[in-house]
């Protein structure tokens, strides 16, 4: 069956620490893919995203995220995280031939100082 | 400035009551999505419109109903047929082929009391 699994329910990580957030997606085809982050009560803002190309593509806020096409895995990094990190990000796809997104169950970050 | 506005941000529903969330864009997008979000379960697709005077169900379309009667609005009708309606809706929007993502508006809370 085809979807988007983000392993990780939840993470926590000090202030400073790097941070590797977990993607993997089973789709046919190397779909678009994307990352999202949503604050506490509000929307999602997309981060990056992933079309062909360079597999290591660079994000608002200092993320980045890499495509293993090997792996089928869309991993985010950061290489040090800010108490403002906080918050839950999504992992999404939107299959090559198809006309939605879908969502991963999404990771929440704590960060501690 | 472009965006997505979703109102109102909290919204409580009596057993057995309909009730409308609106959601207005300015981005001149042709797409627009409606979510639902529960904890742990990610975004689960309810409704879909790409294009004025028509829509598509999603995954989870019973006991919701929705209109596109112009471009900027796709206002969501939770009916009295949804058992479960406590929940977190967002709004979205996108230019066709989804290549640039989505950009959501902040949501809506509605609780059932």
């Amino acid at each position: 069956a085809q979807s988007v699994t983000q392993p990780d329910i939840h993470i926590t990580v000090s202030e400073g620490a790097s941070l590797e957030l977990r993607c993997n997606y089973s789709y046919g085809a190397t779909p678009y893919l994307f990352w999202y982050v949503q604050s506490p009560g509000q929307g999602l803002q997309l981060l990056l995203k992933y079309f062909s190309g360079d597999t290591l593509v660079q994000g608002i806020k200092g993320f980045e995220a890499e495509f293993k096409r090997s792996q089928s895995s869309f991993n985010l990094r950061k290489p040090s995280v800010h108490w403002s990190d906080a918050a839950e990000y999504f992992c999404a796809v939107v299959p090559n031939t198809g006309n939605q997104f879908y969502f991963g169950t999404g990771t929440s970050l704590t960060v501690i100082p | 400035d472009g965006g997505i506005t979703q109102s109102p941000k909290y919204l409580f529903r009596k057993e057995g009551q309909n009730v409308t969330l609106s959601c207005e864009q300015n981005l001149n997008h042709d797409a627009m999505y409606w979510y639902r979000q529960d904890p742990g379960q990610g975004l689960r697709l309810i409704y879909y419109s790409q294009i004025v005077n028509d829509f598509q169900k999603g995954d989870i379309a019973e006991g919701y109903s929705v209109s596109r009667e112009k471009k900027e609005s796709f206002p969501l009708t939770v009916t009295s047929a949804q058992k479960n309606p406590t929940a977190f809706y967002l709004c979205a929007s996108s230019i066709p082929g989804l290549a640039y993502g989505y950009t959501f508006g902040s949501g809506t809370r509605l609780t059932v009391v």
